[in-house]
């Protein structure tokens, strides 16, 4: 079965300090990996996506991640957090390039607080 | 350029009654989802539709439905509303679907309906 797990439901981190947040997926096909944000109150914007190639790709707000085949993971890195960051984090798995769907399998999320 | 429009962003319905949410796409964008986002499920695909046609849907019970128009304008509807339907609706556009698709989804803020 297809699905995205994110197991840190809740993290906390200090202004300045890194963050890492983790995705691992299940899906039969190669996967297209996508990372959105959600502020309170919004809809979700695209951080960044992997289809192919570079297995670390780099996203807005300085965000990157990194794709790795063989753990089936997708975790997203920032060096620096600051407090606007606080947000919901959502991970997801596709394939919607050339195929005939934009269906996203999302993950629970994981809520980051930023602490000052 | 707008973005995805989505009415009404709030709404208070009573349990039995139908409601009928409206998204407007992304100008140029032909593709339209729907996602309902709930605390306990977390964000889960309603529909897709392309060109006028439902290309794709999840697994919810024919209450839910929807349509796309001619104009790429597309909308909702949910008959005999219950509790459980309280959620966040979310509408997402996409420039197209199938070859040079880059899938990337554009989210509207959503319509946050209740249900008493």
């Amino acid at each position: 079965a297809q699905s995205v797990t994110q197991p840190d439901i809740h993290i906390t981190v200090s202004e300045g300090a890194s963050l890492e947040l983790r995705c691992n997926y299940s899906y039969g096909a190669t996967p297209y990996l996508f990372w959105y944000v959600q502020s309170p109150g919004q809809g979700l914007q695209l951080l960044l996506k992997y289809f192919s190639g570079d297995t670390l790709v780099q996203g807005i707000k300085g965000f990157e991640a990194e794709f790795k085949r063989s753990q089936s993971s997708f975790n997203l890195r920032k060096p620096s957090v600051h407090w606007s960051d606080a947000a919901e984090y959502f991970c997801a798995v596709g394939r919607p390039y050339g195929g005939a769907t934009n269906k996203l399998i999302f993950g629970t999320g994981t809520l980051l607080a930023v602490q000052p | 350029k707008a973005g995805v429009t989505q009415t009404p962003r709030y709404l208070i319905k009573t349990r039995g009654q139908q409601v009928t949410l409206s998204c407007s796409p992304i100008s140029g964008h032909r593709s339209v989802s729907w996602y309902q986002q709930t605390p306990g499920q977390g964000l889960q695909f309603l529909f897709e539709y392309f060109s006028e046609t439902q290309r794709n849907k999840g697994n919810f019970p024919g209450r839910f439905s929807g349509r796309q128009f001619s104009n790429s304008r597309s909308e909702m509807n949910v008959s005999t509303l219950e509790l459980g339907d309280s959620a966040l609706y979310l509408c997402a556009s996409s420039s197209n679907l199938g070859q040079g698709n880059t899938g990337e989804l554009f989210f509207g803020e959503g319509s946050r309906l209740t249900v008493l």
